[in-house]
């Protein structure tokens, strides 16, 4: 069974730095596209950063790009999220999803999300 | 940036009822659509993908359709834990990007 446990969320300020990590366990994270997504609390679904399976494809949506760092350890089987430079529009549950498979990015599976707050 | 549009924003039914979400593209992107649902206080999960393709362990009620900017996802006789938001994203390009969603209520 595939699982997806984030963890490192927490209440920030502006400006501040936080790594959130993402365990998984139930497959072979090797093989397989790796995604951020992030939601404010009742409000949609926002694409944050997909990391390949081998992590020498990245991507980054153009509102956190130059501040967040996706990344990943196979070996350890974790996904992680560098925050930098928060903003308060920062905030929000932040999931981590697995894809489809290293190339097709619809998102199989998802964490139960960790909760970012930033505020001044 | 690869806009989805999902209508309505609200539909209120009646369980066993057939509803039918619409999702549209600002472009063509083949079939590259999947949808998902989220009931509250959960992780939203994958019912549909390459838009018409279940995910494993979905029934088969859930049912999607389209190509190139217009899609839909038909909900047959609607149970009772069918009542969510119901979002599209698609994969054509980058960025990833989702619909605004459509919440399906209780009548």
């Amino acid at each position: 069974e595939v699982q997806l446990v984030e963890s490192g969320g927490g209440l920030m300020k502006p400006g501040e730095s936080l790594r959130l990590s993402c365990a998984t366990s139930g497959f072979m994270i090797d093989n397989y596209a790796m995604t951020w997504v992030r939601q404010t609390p009742g409000k949609g679904l926002n694409w944050v950063a997909t990391s390949s399976g081998n992590g020498g494809e990245i991507h980054y949506a153009d509102s956190v790009k130059g501040r967040f760092t996706i990344s990943r350890d196979n070996s350890r089987k974790m996904l992680y999220l560098q925050m930098d430079r928060l903003k308060v529009e920062d905030t929000a549950i932040y999931y981590c999803t697995k894809a489809m498979t290293n190339l097709n990015q619809h998102l199989h599976s998802w964490g139960q999300g960790t909760l970012v707050t930033v505020s001044p | 940036e690869i806009v989805l549009t999902q209508s309505p924003a609200t539909l209120s039914l009646f369980p066993g009822e057939t509803v039918t979400l619409s999702c549209r593209a600002s472009q063509n992107i083949n079939t590259y659509i999947a949808w998902y649902q989220q009931k509250p206080g959960q992780s939203p999960s994958l019912l549909i993908y390459d838009a018409s393709n279940r995910a494993t362990g979905i029934p088969a009620r859930f049912s999607g359709r389209g190509s190139g900017t217009d899609f839909t996802l038909t909900i047959s006789s609607l149970e009772p834990e069918d009542f969510a938001l119901y979002y599209c994203q698609q994969r054509s390009d980058w960025p990833l990007t989702f619909g605004g969603g459509t919440k399906v209520e209780i009548k």
